[in-house]
């Protein structure tokens, strides 16, 4: 069984561009998180999909969006990058209430 | 609201001695908890969840975990340790109610092995 994907491995943007990181669950999983893992911050919970609805996101501010495919891959989108966002953001899947299972993340680094 | 605090932010140790992670929540309602484990460049890997019985919970490579409510506390033991299990290792409680699936993770603990 593919477990949790994500693309790319690694992103190098500057400020004021946007990035787009993606996810691609493991399969018949219908819930996508996405966590901001910055150093020293431990994971911070950014946004909650679930058959394609947004279903609950963490303080952030609107700049970070996303969406939820029907076939339950998802997108973040970071807009306007400040030097801030560089971090490891991870994709985690799974079905229901049961744990979840994450991918290696996309490390991203803003110059 | 939960919360998760490690009380350690790193933990050396040397192979094969026994080693404990300290872990405590605060929950004004029943939890899940969970541990998982994050090597270099990775991502993270549950290690053993607590949902529900009994509150010794046996998970991956030799790690057990239990639960105790008086206390709010889900400490992670291993009685020896391997240099393979450096890493730094999660904390992490949800609430115990569909719905409201969104864990809140500690800020993790460092464990070192040395040889």
């Amino acid at each position: 069984e593919a477990g949790v994907t994500q693309s790319p491995t690694h992103l190098i943007k500057t400020r004021g561009q946007q990035a787009t990181l993606r996810c691609s669950p493991i399969s018949g999983h219908t819930s996508v998180y996405w966590y901001q893992q910055a150093l020293g911050l431990g994971l911070q919970f950014l946004l909650w999909y679930d058959e394609g609805e947004e279903r609950n996101r963490g303080n952030f501010p609107p700049r970070f969006s996303g969406r939820q495919f029907p076939n339950y891959s998802s997108e973040l989108n970071v807009n306007a990058l400040e030097l801030e966002d560089s971090a490891l953001y991870l994709c985690a899947s799974s079905l229901a209430s049961q744990p979840q299972h994450f991918g290696d993340g996309t490390r991203l680094s803003i110059l | 609201a939960q919360s998760v605090t490690q009380l350690d932010s790193q933990v050396p140790v040397f192979e094969e001695a026994p080693v404990e992670l300290r872990c405590n929540y605060s929950s004004s309602v029943s939890v899940y908890l969970f541990w998982y484990v994050q090597y270099p460049n990775q991502g993270l890997q549950l290690l053993l969840k607590y949902l529900s019985g009994s509150t010794l919970v046996k998970g991956i490579n030799g790690f057990e975990a239990e639960f105790n409510k008086s206390q709010t506390s889900f400490h992670l033991r291993k009685p020896s340790v391997h240099i393979s299990d450096t890493a730094e290792y999660f904390c992490a409680v949800s609430e115990g109610r569909r719905g409201s699936y969104i864990p809140t993770f500690g800020r993790g603990t460092s464990l070192i092995v040395h040889p």
